[in-house]
């Protein structure tokens, strides 16, 4: 599976938007990117994936780059209850394929 | 919403016992899986299930390690001997056919071994 980059720590004033950026250099051509997040010690969440277009759900937008070397994750109206570490992956979609947790963006949300 | 349980929250035993660890998946799933992240550390995959059996381990799974489905609903991660090593959050996660890469995560069970 590829590598990703992620910076360790962001901040983000509630109500601002909140980009998270991901660096997935050498990504291949199936491998999707997945970005989850994890609450405290609770259990990952799944926020969204994409292959190679844009994506938007009821949580946040993917938006990956025409090269699909990078990819940045919006959260549109960032709250408390987004303070989390958010995780970028990347890997292929297949029969029970594991995720591959990196040390993700420690995202703050401050009054 | 379906959520998938974990069973105990919090589990303290001696180095050497042995420790059953409880998860219900999500009724429809057929994926399952167990995930381990040491306190401070990543979340680390141990093992995937499919079809009663193991589709894929890590390195962290050894003998020591083993998973069962005992029943239509509860998937079991079993560790033969403790060591203190093994003190983690233990997340057992599960997905549906077709969108297997959307895993659901419960909440986990904390393992201390003394």
């Amino acid at each position: 599976d590829a590598k990703t980059t992620q910076p360790p720590s962001m901040d983000c004033a509630e109500g601002r938007a909140a980009n998270l950026p991901c660096n997935h250099s050498t990504i291949s051509g199936n491998e999707y990117v997945y970005w989850y997040r994890q609450i405290h010690s609770q259990g990952p969440q799944y926020i969204i994936h994409g292959l190679k277009n844009n994506e938007t759900n009821e949580m946040a937008s993917l938006i990956i780059t025409e090269d699909r070397k990078s990819s940045t994750l919006i959260l549109p109206h960032a709250t408390l209850r987004d303070t989390a570490v958010y995780y970028c992956i990347v890997g292929y979609t297949g029969t029970a394929s594991k995720l591959t947790f990196g040390t993700g963006t420690r995202l703050q949300v401050t009054l | 919403e379906p959520e998938v349980t974990q069973t105990p929250s919090h589990q303290v035993t001696q180095m050497g016992q042995e420790v059953i660890l409880r998860c219900v998946p999500i009724s429809n799933h057929l994926y399952f899986y167990w995930y381990r992240q040491i306190l401070g550390q990543k979340v680390e995959f141990l093992v995937s299930f499919y079809n009663n059996e193991i589709s894929e381990k890590s390195e962290i799974f050894d003998d020591q390690f083993s998973v069962e489905r005992p029943d239509g609903s509860n998937f079991t991660l079993k560790i033969r001997s403790t060591k203190l090593e093994d003190s983690a959050m233990y997340f057992c996660a599960s997905s549906v056919w077709d969108r297997q890469e959307t895993q659901y995560f419960g909440p986990g069970t904390r393992l201390l071994v003394l």
